[in-house]
């Protein structure tokens, strides 16, 4: 059953513009929503992570939106560079097990 | 570099046999989990540790074990495999194994069945 919905699977964005990722999750016994960013040949890389009782947080150019009362979450990567390419994957914790969403396929061309 | 090693990088056997997938967690982290990514299934998890006791379990076949020693590290044992084993087998470690605490990952294990 999958339980965290990612989309879309691949997106193209140019040098400098805002990449956005989308997460719905269907749990709400979920309680931490981290995001990862994985590059070929490499494990996932935690990139920043909210709580459900926060809507917004912030770390430099990375920002996750949070919307618990419809279940969603997104990830927005401002002034998008090309050494973001990489592919992102939404998560959802409970009882300490992650669900991972698909993934989405981030290219950043010059 | 996240601090977790896993050993080895790639691994490649046939169908029937057995492996075990080692895995070291950064230093001061007590609970272990073990995951794998596959191209139909995507990222699963498989199985936690925390502290040498099995904590939480997942899509775990019955043909895969896992155990973490005293010294905490883990290892992941696969038998009778078959080609749909084939995949990339990751280990990730936290502090204490709380729900909401940050799960850092190795680079994997690349497993290919021939």
């Amino acid at each position: 059953q999958q339980q965290v919905k990612q989309s879309p699977q691949s997106l193209i964005v140019q040098k400098g513009g805002i990449s956005i990722i989308n997460c719905a999750y269907e749990n709400t016994a979920f309680d931490y929503f981290p995001w990862y960013q994985q590059f070929p040949g490499k494990g996932p890389a935690l990139l920043i992570a909210i709580r459900p009782d926060v809507s917004e947080k912030k770390e430099g150019r990375f920002t996750i939106s949070f919307n618990k009362s419809a279940k969603q979450f997104s990830l927005h990567i401002m002034d998008s560079q090309p050494g973001d390419s990489a592919t992102y994957f939404c998560a959802a914790s409970t009882a300490s097990k992650l669900t991972f969403g698909t993934g989405t396929r981030l290219q950043v061309t010059l | 570099d996240s601090g977790v090693t896993q050993t080895p990088k790639h691994l490649i056997t046939a169908t029937g046999q057995r492996v075990t997938l080692r895995c070291s967690p950064r230093s001061g982290d007590l609970s272990v989990y073990w995951y794998q990514q596959s191209l139909d299934q995507g990222l699963q998890f498989l199985i936690q540790y925390y502290n040498g006791e099995e904590r939480a379990k997942g899509n775990i076949l019955e043909r895969f074990s896992a155990q973490q020693f005293p010294d905490l590290h883990s290892e992941l044992n696969l038998s009778s495999l078959e080609l749909g084993d084939s995949a990339l087998y990751f280990c990730a470690s936290s502090v204490e194994g709380y729900s909401n605490q940050p799960q850092h990952f190795g680079d994997g294990t690349r497993l290919s069945i021939l």
